[in-house]
């Protein structure tokens, strides 16, 4: 069945330096989207890209889609404490409803 | 609004035990998903309903049940508790697709947190 993975599991970072997760799914997507989770809430929405080679941006992060549409990052320039949590990409495939989620970064900021 | 509401917040079920995890929304979406996100881990969909009536499995349905009566409420069912079925389990909801995007954001509730011994 359709996978999607991203890398690294987890990452420790200084406030300040700059962070990168990677999305990747087995199939071709439709969409992508992309969520935080605080530690103990729940998710919430950041974006969503729909286009072959899209970047989109929203203050300090930055948001691609691969060219070939099965591939995703997220960065964040200088970080800050308030970025701590889990970031998830979730996938989708033409024709269908169903939501893949990527097995997640989780973001801690060393202040 | 109060968006996605979830109950209960907490329960531990004994092993063979049943029990319904509550979701309604009152953002008038007609997609609604069920989710369950073991600990450390990402979500997995159980369940999905595009509408009143209609319902669809996802990655993880063996052991869980839907319906789908209302287009604000959306219960899932546990029948036989087992041990893992621990998790926390997420409820979500979407508007139907804009014109010029396929799909649209996922609102998600707080969560219940379940434990089953």
């Amino acid at each position: 069945g359709q996978q999607v993975m991203q890398i690294p599991q987890y990452q420790h970072v200084q406030e300040g330096e700059d962070f990168t997760t990677y999305c990747n799914s087995s199939t071709t997507l439709s969409n992508i989207q992309w969520y935080k989770q605080r530690p103990g809430g729940h998710p919430v929405f950041l974006i969503q890209l729909v286009k072959s080679g899209e970047v989109k941006k929203q203050k300090r992060l930055t948001f691609q889609f691969g060219e070939a549409k099965k591939n995703s990052s997220l960065h964040i320039t200088a970080t800050q404490t308030t970025d701590v949590g889990t970031y998830f990409c979730a996938g989708i495939t033409s024709g269908t409803y169903k939501y893949i989620f990527g097995t997640g970064t989780r973001l801690k900021v060393l202040a | 609004n109060a968006g996605v509401t979830q109950t209960p917040k907490f329960r531990i079920l004994k092993i063979g035990q049943s029990m319904t995890l509550q979701c309604t929304q009152d953002m008038n979406h007609n997609y609604m998903y069920w989710y369950r996100q073991d600990p450390g881990m990402g979500l997995k969909l159980i369940y999905y309903s595009v509408g009143a009536g209609i319902t669809d499995k996802g990655e993880v349905p063996n052991g869980y049940n839907v319906s789908r009566s209302t287009t604000e409420d959306f219960p899932l069912r546990l029948e036989l508790a087992a041990p893992s079925q621990t998790s926390v389990y997420f409820c979500a909801s979407s508007f139907l697709p804009l014109a010029g995007a396929l799909y649209n954001e996922q609102f998600f509730g707080p969560g219940t947190r379940l434990t089953v011994l």
